[in-house]
This record gives structure tokens, sequence and C-alpha cells, in this order.
């Protein structure tokens, strides 16, 4: 079993849609959660970085963190066809980076 | 501000063959890491350096040898090339502490 569970899609939403996107893991030490968005031919960027449970918003972009429930989300209002691409989430323990562990990451398309 | 620079961008090899892939970062990072990307794989750990003088194995070093030439500079060199090793190969670096990896644009290397 992966330590890091992520539906790899493809999802395919119209326009304007609200998007959620959803990881589960099983380690309870990890302590920071990350989504990145990684673009056809490219590295991954960093899009959301958010510490232990809770919400965290930047903009279209919403984090929900529950660790009692080992789930993370990535919610994403009004959708653009410029949100089309695959978004990897990651999570590590308190110890540092080389501790990250990937999702294998869900592909969106957004159609216009 | 260039981040992290990846060379090359493609590379064919036959097997046997050897190469070093280059990576340099210009955000004055410590930590720097080797990771490779596969279909439904997520990306893996092959090598990091959690500063310069140091490295250490990741989740899939065999096949692979680094080196942290200077704190900007971090190479991954594959000895006597296998089919296997064919993949996307993204270097990344962080800060230190908790903060999140930044990625290079990949090298994307087929081994026939």
């Amino acid at each position: 079993q992966k330590e890091v569970e992520q539906d790899p899609g493809p999802l395919s939403v119209p326009e304007g849609a609200i998007v959620s996107l959803n990881c589960t893991y099983s380690n309870s030490a990890f302590q920071y959660f990350m989504w990145y968005r990684q673009y056809s031919r490219k590295g991954p960027e960093l899009l959301m970085y958010t510490y232990s449970s809770g919400n965290k918003e930047d903009g279209r972009f919403t984090a929900q963190v529950d660790k009692s429930s080992k789930y993370i989300s990535l919610f994403i209002r009004d959708s653009q066809p410029s949100d089309s691409a695959t978004y990897l989430c990651a999570m590590s323990p308190n110890t540092g980076g080389f501790k990250t562990i990937f999702g294998a990451g869900t592909r969106l398309f957004v159609k216009a | 501000n260039a981040g992290v620079t990846q060379t090359p961008k493609f590379q064919v090899l036959k097997t046997g063959q050897s190469m070093t892939l280059q990576c340099a970062q210009d955000m004055n990072h410590n930590s720097m890491y080797w990771y490779r990307q596969d279909p439904g794989m997520g990306l893996r750990l092959i090598y990091y350096s959690a500063s310069e003088g140091t490295t250490d194995k990741g989740e899939v070093p065999n096949g692979y040898n680094v080196s942290r030439l200077n704190k900007r500079e971090f190479s991954l060199r594959l000895e006597s090339a296998a089919p296997s090793q064919t993949s996307v190969y993204f270097c990344a670096s962080r800060a230190g502490g908790n903060s999140p990896l930044h990625f290079g644009n990949g090298t994307r290397l087929t081994v026939t």
C-alpha cells in the first residue's frame, strides 16, 4: 500500500466549475502538506503549503487538511482552462524535505 | 531569476552508455535533490544533499551516483544506462527547515 494515494483521473470539468482534488495518506507523522501544479513538460510548481490541520485560502484555491481522517483536499473555484494541469499532493513530517512523499498526481482538464 | 536550471532537456542513450545530468540553483538554497517521475508512480527520490559536502541515498538510488560540486550545483550520473532508467528526472532545492521544494523543468531521458 502506498503512503499517499491520489486518484489519477483524468478529471474533466466545464469552465467555471468548482473542482475538488483529494489525497489520502497512512502516515500519521505527516505535518506539512503541499499541492503542486505541473503543466505538461514542465516541473512541479508549488501552489499551496500548509502546516497541520485546517484551511488555507489563496485566491481561487483553498487547501484543506483533516489529520483525523488522514485526508487532504484542494478546491479550485471558478476553474479556468489555464488550470488544466496535473496536480500533485505532497506531505512530509517535520524532519526535512528528504522525507517528502508525493502522490502520483491527478490530471485535470477544464473545458472552455 | 532562473530558479533551478537543468541540462540537458532531452537525451537518448543506448544501453550501457553513461551520462551526467546537471542541475544548478541560484536561490542560495542549502539542500538539493534528484527525483525521477514515472507514470502512476509519482516522484521518487533518488539522492539528496542536505548541505554542501554531504550526499545521501533516497528511495531508488541503484544505478546512480551524485556529486554536490558546490552550493549551487548538484549532478546525477548514470554510469551504465539501462532501459529501466527511462524516465523524467527532476532536480529540486529548498532553503532548509521545513521550507517546500522548488523544482526545475526536468530532463527527459530515454534508454534504448
